[in-house]
């Protein structure tokens, strides 16, 4: 059974870091592209970022583009989102989801973030 | 950016036949997907490419179009279906619409 689990999350002042984490099991982690999803509370979702196999690609839209940064370590079936200089509008719950042919087949169950002071 | 536009609610009796709608700002050719996001869950996949049925999900889910017009289709609903719905397209980088809630009527 395809497993992702996110940690990591909890409450942030604005322009400070955090990083979250995303354990995955029941597939070979290393065949997929990995990705995030967010969603603002009581929004939509937006996707946040998505990574190839090896590690070597990565992307990103306007919104986060240099200041988050998706990683993964395949030893470790793990994939991780660091967050930088964090805003308000960052304040969401993150998910991780795993990427097949454009749509996303398998989602965590989410980890809540939220920026305020 | 590809922009999805959704109707924001629909009401439907059960045992009857929903039908929400999305159109992209540009073709996302067959690049469209739809989900289910019940309350305080994570979304699910029920179509992909436009009209192709995730593993597991029920018959009664299906999906059409291409380019700019898409379709998503509840026959027959089922209490357990209320929840919000999302397309998704896939054709330049990915953007969600901004989700369906269906009640019931």
């Amino acid at each position: 059974e395809v497993q992702l689990v996110e940690s990591g999350g909890g409450l942030v002042q604005p322009g400070r870091s955090l990083k979250l984490s995303c354990a995955a099991s029941g597939f070979t982690f290393s065949n997929y592209y990995m990705a995030w999803v967010r969603q603002a509370p009581k929004k939509g979702l937006e996707w946040v970022a998505t990574i190839s196999t090896s590690g070597s690609r990565t992307y990103y839209p306007d919104s986060v583009k240099g200041r988050f940064t998706i990683s993964r370590d395949n030893a470790k079936s793990s994939l991780y989102l660091q967050m930088n200089s964090l805003k308000s509008e960052d304040t969401a719950t993150y998910y991780c989801a795993r990427p097949v042919t454009g749509s996303f087949d398998y989602w965590g169950q989410g980890v809540m973030v939220t920026v305020s002071s | 950016d590809i922009v999805l536009t959704q109707s924001p609610a629909l009401a439907v009796s059960l045992g009857q036949r929903a039908t929400i709608s999305c159109r992209a700002s540009e073709s996302v050719r067959s690049s469209m997907h739809w989900y289910q996001q019940k309350s305080g869950q994570q979304p699910k996949l029920l179509i992909y490419g436009a009209s192709n049925l995730a593993s597991g999900v029920p018959a009664r889910f299906s999906g059409s179009g291409s380019g700019t017009d898409f379709t998503f289709t509840i026959d027959p609903v089922e209490a357990d279906d209320i929840a919000t719905y999302y397309c998704q397209q896939s054709r330049n980088d990915h953007t969600f619409g901004a989700g369906t809630k269906l009640e019931l009527k």
